[in-house]
């Protein structure tokens, strides 16, 4: 089974607006953490944002946020007023447990902002 | 922030040879790191975790004859494709943990091997 499920291939968006990730995830252990990540067409992968499994607040870092439903286990990530340098291939990641540091991803999401 | 360096950045082979990559964390010391694998258009897969001074441990369905790995000191790791074949063409990603309970990894600029 996916431990993470990005169901969108692709988005576009108009530039100054608001976008949102979905990605929802698999895991029986009760520590674990969230990621995400951009990568760009030059191909590295620059760390975004991240969530523990018991942190209660929602994770913020600038524009980007992460709405942590921890019920339905989605960790969707939201760019805020979208800028043409945000398009880019999105990853959603999770770590399992608390001393396991490998990295499952998602398929990704290719988010286009239009001017 | 902390950085990984790749070396090198891309690389094309003759089919037969053998190719090594290299990940350097170059401000941090690393007792782990990763070595993943990314088709185009497609996700992350994680082949090998590397850690400082013991054998790699490989994801199920990688070859660890095919794909050698030696993390020789707390900040390089390299990955040797060995006999490479057009199908091993693919970009190949690398990150590094700077410590014990850091949640972020730090990942390389990748390197992008082409197999004639």
């Amino acid at each position: 089974a996916q431990k993470i499920t990005q169901t969108q291939p692709g988005m576009f968006v108009q530039e100054k607006e608001a976008v949102t990730l979905d990605c929802t995830y698999d895991t029986s252990d009760q520590s674990y953490g969230l990621f995400w990540y951009k990568q760009p067409s030059s191909g590295e992968m620059i760390f975004l944002i991240y969530q523990g499994s018991y942190d209660e607040q929602n994770a913020t870092e600038g524009r980007y946020s992460l709405n942590f439903q921890k019920a339905r286990k989605s960790a969707n990530l939201v760019i805020s007023a979208s800028q043409l340098g945000d398009s880019a291939m999105y990853f959603c990641a999770m770590r399992e447990g608390p001393d396991d540091y490998k990295l499952s991803f998602g398929a990704g999401t290719t988010v286009t902002v239009r001017a | 922030g902390a950085v990984v360096s790749q070396h090198p950045s891309r690389v094309i082979c003759k089919s037969g040879t053998s190719v090594k990559i290299e990940c350097r964390s170059l401000d941090f010391q690393a007792t782990t790191m990763f070595w993943y694998r990314q088709f185009p258009k497609q996700s992350l897969m994680l082949m090998a975790t590397s850690n400082e001074g013991s054998k790699a441990t490989y994801e199920q369905g990688v070859e660890k004859d095919k794909f050698l790995i030696n993390h020789a000191s707390l900040t390089l790791s390299t990955l040797t494709v060995t006999s490479a074949h057009p199908e091993d063409s693919s970009f190949y990603i690398c990150s590094a943990i700077p410590g014990q309970g850091k949640n972020e990894q730090f990942f390389g600029p990748g390197t992008r091997l082409t197999v004639l």
